[in-house]
């Protein structure tokens, strides 16, 4: 079974709007944390945000916020103010608390137009 | 600047050749991980290592081989064996303990069959 899931077709957003990018996930273990990355056309995956299944308060990273809804398995990112340079794929991932492997999602795709 | 290097960049592989890419890490960080990413799809595990001589095989090991002898190397061999090698090869390493611990990545190796 798929654990992280992100199903969105790719999305254009115009510069300086919010853009909010899905993601779902599916685990029994009370322990877990969701991460955020960006990957640019050049390749490197880049660390943006983490979410703690025991965290009270939705984590924020300068323009990105994770909105997350527990009950709901969902852990939404959402950029605020796109700039040109947020143009690329956004990963959705979690690590178990039973392991340390990241499992990723199959990316969103993000471009911002002027 | 702590960091992960992986070389080469590009890397082009004959029909039947064993093919190298390196990966060494100065974060101190125990654990190191591969993965590979065919066009618009997610990262997929192929091996990890959490501590020195000792390492274990993702979801997709067939066909890779991999080492590590010292904390800061983790090289990935792609061997004649795995018959669709074409794809972007991307280590990472990470605190070993913690569900809240990022994965920090290279910036990628392209490999292609000549």
């Amino acid at each position: 079974a798929q654990k992280i899931t992100q199903t969105q077709p790719g999305m254009f957003v115009q510069e300086k709007e919010a853009v909010t990018l899905d993601c779902t996930y599916d685990t029994s273990d009370p322990s877990y944390g969701l991460f955020w990355y960006k990957q640019p056309s050049s390749g490197e995956m880049i660390f943006l945000i983490y979410q703690g299944s025991y965290d009270q308060q939705n984590a924020t990273e300068g323009r990105y916020s994770l909105n997350f809804q527990k009950a709901r398995k969902s852990a939404n990112l959402v950029i605020s103010a796109s700039q040109l340079g947020d143009s690329a794929m956004y990963f959705c991932a979690m690590r178990e608390g039973r392991n340390n492997r990241l499992a990723f999602g199959k990316g969103n795709q993000v471009v911002v137009i002027p | 600047d702590g960091g992960i290097t992986q070389s080469p960049k590009y890397l082009f592989r004959k029909e039947g050749q064993n093919v190298t890419l390196s990966c060494e890490q100065n974060l101190n960080h125990d654990a190191m991980y591969w993965y590979r990413q065919d066009p618009g799809q997610g990262l997929r595990l192929i091996y990890y290592s959490q501590i020195v001589n000792d390492f274990q095989k993702g979801d997709i090991a067939e066909g890779y081989s991999v080492s590590r002898e010292k904390k800061e190397s983790f090289p990935l061999t792609v061997t004649s064996a795995q018959k669709n090698p074409t794809a972007f090869y991307l280590c990472a390493s990470s605190i070993y303990e913690g569900v809240n611990q990022p994965q920090h990545f290279g910036d990628g190796t392209r490999l292609s069959i000549l």
